[in-house]
Formats: structure tokens, sequence, C-alpha cells
């Protein structure tokens, strides 16, 4: 069990490019978690798959992410247009089997800063 | 909508004294809840959980916590704190139980925790 990776560690764009982020998941877990933190405040809900499917996105995700999970393994989540207030830290998390009381394993996030 | 209020940003203890770290949580039906703490450039690490049954749930590292549902509570304690719990702390709550879609969860402001020596 090498647990949750996500790739890259830290990026740096200018307004306006696209980025792409990788969560890898600990193997065999088939729900993958995307959460967003800001400085000073817990991680919020962007959206999640269970196996390839995305079961749900927050209103927080405008139109301008995307995430996929194409074969119910590793995860990407792209930001387009990038705008400052992006400017956070991009959490991927997993788990095993269904149910809300479930743990969840977190990556080491990805820092996004948006000049 | 659940939502968890963690009361106290930051928290300080000397080592070796009480550290409480308190959480309340509203939500239309009984909760899953969590606690985790994040260390600097890491990612969250789940620290306990209470799901059903004893409502004193022990953790790692010598933590426990204590769900009270007359005073919506889960409320985090150690009866002496190390160094090495220095440290930023979420309390969690999870979304509704029984639906096939549940298992996001949502997170409260969390609080940093100072060891004094």
């Amino acid at each position: 069990d090498t647990g949750v990776s996500q790739d890259p560690r830290h990026k740096i764009t200018k307004r306006g490019q696209n980025v792409t982020f990788r969560c890898d998941p600990i193997s065999e877990h088939n729900r993958l978690y995307w959460y967003r933190q800001t400085l000073g405040q817990g991680p919020e809900f962007l959206t999640y798959f269970q196996n390839e499917a995305q079961l749900e996105k927050s209103r927080l995700l405008s139109d301008r992410f995307s995430a996929e999970r194409p074969k119910g393994s590793f995860s990407t989540l792209e930001i387009q247009r990038t705008e400052q207030g992006d400017s956070a830290m991009y959490l991927c998390a997993s788990s095993s089997g269904q149910g809300a009381y479930r743990e969840q394993y977190f990556g080491p996030g990805t820092r996004l800063t948006v000049t | 909508a659940q939502s968890v209020t963690q009361l106290g940003s930051h928290v300080s203890v000397s080592e070796g004294a009480l550290v409480l770290l308190r959480c309340n949580y509203s939500s239309s039906v009984p909760p899953y809840l969590f606690w985790y703490v994040q260390y600097p450039n890491q990612g969250l690490q789940l620290l306990l959980k209470y799901t059903t049954g004893a409502t004193l749930v022990k953790g790692i590292n010598g933590f426990e916590a204590e769900f009270k549902k007359s005073e919506t509570s889960f409320h985090l304690t150690k009866p002496s704190a190390h160094m090495s719990d220095a440290a930023e702390y979420f309390c969690a709550v999870s979304d509704l139980r029984g639906s096939t879609n549940a298992g996001k969860s949502t997170f409260g402001d969390g609080t940093t925790l100072t060891v004094k020596p």
C-alpha cells in the first residue's frame, strides 16, 4: 500500500492558462474524491467518483473545471482559463466500498498558485 | 445540509497539559463524525471516527473523542500534550447515510494546535 499520490506537488501558472492535476488512489479503492483547501479553511468538496462514474459535483465546480477517472483508477482534474481565485491546495482522497462511514485516505495535495 | 463548527481557530497548550479541541455539527440525521490531523505539507490523516455504538471513541496517538447527541458535539481530547501533536486538526461529518451517493465529507475550518515546551 503506497498511499494516495498526487502530481505535481506544486504548480505555478499564469492567469488564463490551463492546468491539469493527477491523482493515483490506493489500488482497489473504488471511490475517489477531490477537495479544494484555501488558507485558513477546511477542505471543500468538489466532486467524487465511484469507479469511473462521476456521481456528484459541487456547485463550487464551475464550467472551467472538469474531472475524469477513465478506467476507474487514476483521476485528473483540469482547470481551464485559470483565475487568481483558483489558487488553493487541491486534495485527492480515496476510500473502499460504499457508505458514509468509510475512512478517506488523503494524498499530499497539489498547491496551485495563479499569478 | 450538514455543517461543522470548530470553536477556536488556534489553541495553545503547554507540553503535558490537557488538549481539548471543540467541534459542533448540525445534521438532519445521525451523523458519522471524523477527526483528521494535518501536518505541514502533508495530507490529512484520520485520528478517529464515530459511526455507531460506543460514544467514546479512541484513536491514534492517545487522542479520543466523545459523541454527545444532545449537545451535537464531538470534542477531541488528549490527556497530555506532546510536542509532536502540534498540527492542524479538522473535524468532519459525512454525508447522509443510507444513500448510494453518500460519502463526501463536510469539514470544519480547522484548529491549529501549538504545544509550548
